[in-house]
C-alpha cells in the first residue's frame, strides 16, 4: 500500500516552454502533498505543501508563479513549470500524506527528471 | 534553528561488515523521525518511523533506534543490494505536516 506515482518520469523542453508534472496518490487519500526538487547529490528541498482544494504554501524563495501547484482531488496534484529556463533543470519528486497509512508518513513519488534545452 | 545533521556523508563497507549511520537532530519538538532510503535517479523509498526515544524498527538487515537526540540506522551483515543513500527527516509538532531533510549519508558495499 502507499503507492504514490508520477508522470513523466523524464521530460525535456525549449526554454520559455511550460511543463506539466502530475502526482498521484494510487491506493490511498492524500489530504496533503508535497513538491521537492533535489539537485545531484543533495538532499530534498521541500517547494512547496498543498492541501486539497486549498492553495498551496510555498518556501521562502519558491516563485508562486513560476511553480503552479493545484491540488484538485484527494488523488491529484500538478505542478506546472510556467517559462522553464535551463537553470529550473533538476530532478522534482512529490510525495503524499493522509489517511490509509502512517497519517503521519510521507511516501514519495518515483520523481521526475526535468531538463530544459 | 531546526537542524537534522546526518554522519558520515559516504561509506564504503565490504559486504558483511557491519555498521552504523548516525541523525542527529536539534528541533524545539519531534512529533516523528523517519528514516528513507533512495536509489539513484529515484524517489525516497520509505522505510521506518519513529516516534519515541527508546524505540526501535526492524527489517530485514536495518534496525533503527531514536533517543532524544539522535537516531541510528544499524546496519547488519550488509549486501552489496543495500547500496544506497539513506536519509533522515523530522517531522516537527509546529509548523504542520512538513519534514526537515538531512542530506543524507551514501552508503557502498563492496562485494
Amino acid at each position: 500500500g502507499a503507492v504514490v506515482s508520477q508522470h513523466p518520469s523524464w521530460v525535456i523542453c525549449k526554454s520559455g516552454t511550460s511543463v506539466k508534472i502530475e502526482c498521484r496518490s494510487l491506493d490511498f487519500q492524500a489530504t496533503t502533498m508535497f513538491w521537492y526538487r533535489q539537485f545531484p547529490k543533495q538532499s530534498l528541498m521541500l517547494m512547496a505543501t498543498s492541501n486539497e482544494g486549498s492553495k498551496a504554501t510555498y518556501e521562502q524563495g519558491v516563485e508562486k508563479d513560476k511553480f503552479l501547484i493545484n491540488h484538485a482531488s484527494l488523488t491529484l496534484s500538478t505542478l506546472t513549470v510556467t517559462s522553464a529556463h535551463p537553470e529550473d533543470s533538476s530532478f522534482y519528486i512529490c510525495s503524499a500524506s493522509g489517511t490509509g497509512g502512517h497519517l503521519d508518513t510521507q511516501y514519495f513519488g518515483p520523481g521526475t527528471r526535468l531538463t530544459v534545452l | 534553528e531546526d537542524q537534522v545533521t546526518q554522519s558520515p556523508e559516504a561509506l564504503r563497507l565490504q559486504e558483511g561488515e557491519s555498521s552504523s549511520l548516525n541523525c542527529s537532530y536539534t528541533v524545539s519538538g519531534l512529533r516523528g523521525l523517519f528514516w528513507y532510503r533512495q536509489d539513484p535517479g529515484k524517489g525516497p523509498e520509505f522505510l521506518f518511523t519513529l516516534y519515541s526515544a527508546g524505540e526501535e524498527k526492524e527489517k530485514e538487515r536495518l534496525k533503527a533506534t531514536l533517543t532524544k537526540k539522535e537516531s541510528f540506522l544499524h546496519i547488519t551483515a550488509p549486501k552489496p543490494e543495500d547500496s544506497a543513500t539513506y536519509l533522515c527527516a523530522v517531522h516537527l509538532l509546529r509548523g504542520g505536516d512538513k519534514i526537515i531533510f538531512g542530506k543524507g549519508t551514501r552508503l557502498h558495499i563492496l562485494p
